[in-house]
């Protein structure tokens, strides 16, 4: 069964600097979506950015982009130019081979600090 | 376009009652997923439905059900509540027609088991 772990149940990062929140799943699967989701608080969870297994190029929304290492299995999300706004648990997501089921990680929340 | 919503927002049960949730999904969404959010525990994915059909199903007891209407609105349900079934109820909406699509969340059915 496929699995994604969030080693880092909170991160801090001062205001315009950069933080990089880890994402590891496991899988057997060659074929498969990874997303980023945001949660703030008291608001609802929104997608940040998503990236297809087989494109080999990171995915790059604005201040935001990822690492993604297939062969490692490693899925990280690098926040640049961290704002305040950005304040919020972030979950990553995997989407399994040939479905609609989403497995998701604990989360990470991120505290930023002016 | 109005966002994704979900009621009531708030729920007090006593264990052993039972509970139906509702999610109201964007217009022109077949696709519904529940989730179950818990401190410490993520998302953890219930069911989804697509077209009145159940098309996957997550690891939980009989006791959650779900169903979809003709309009797409889905109903969860919870029978003999646990405590342990104390948490935020998450839906979420995408056209469920391409996997990978954005899923759109609602802010979610606090429930609350006594």
């Amino acid at each position: 069964a496929q699995t994604v772990t969030q080693s880092q149940p909170e991160m801090s990062v001062q205001e315009a600097e950069t933080v990089t929140l880890s994402c590891t799943y496991d899988t057997s699967e060659s074929d498969y979506y990874l997303f980023w989701y945001k949660q703030p608080p008291s608001r609802q969870m929104i997608l940040v950015i998503r990236q297809e297994a087989y494109k080999q190029q990171n995915a790059t929304e604005n201040r935001f982009s990822v690492n993604f290492q297939k062969a490692a299995k490693s899925f990280s999300l690098k926040i640049s130019d961290s704002q305040l706004g950005d304040a919020a648990m972030y979950f990553c997501a995997y989407l399994t081979s040939g479905t609609y089921k989403y497995i998701f990680g604990t989360g990470t929340r991120l505290k930023v600090l002016a | 376009k109005a966002g994704v919503t979900q009621t009531p927002r708030y729920l007090i049960k006593t264990r052993g009652q039972q509970v139906t949730l509702s999610c109201s999904p964007i217009s022109g969404h077949r696709s519904v997923s529940w989730y179950q959010q818990t401190p410490g525990q993520g998302l953890q994915f219930l069911f989804e439905y697509f077209s009145e059909t159940q098309r996957n199903k997550g690891n939980f007891p009989g006791r959650f059900s779900g169903r979809q209407f003709s309009n797409s609105r889905s109903e969860m349900n919870v029978s003999t509540l646990e405590l342990g079934d104390s948490a935020l109820y998450l839906c979420a909406s995408s056209a469920g027609t391409v996997r990978g699509n954005e899923q759109f969340f609602g802010p979610g059915t606090r429930l609350t088991v006594l």
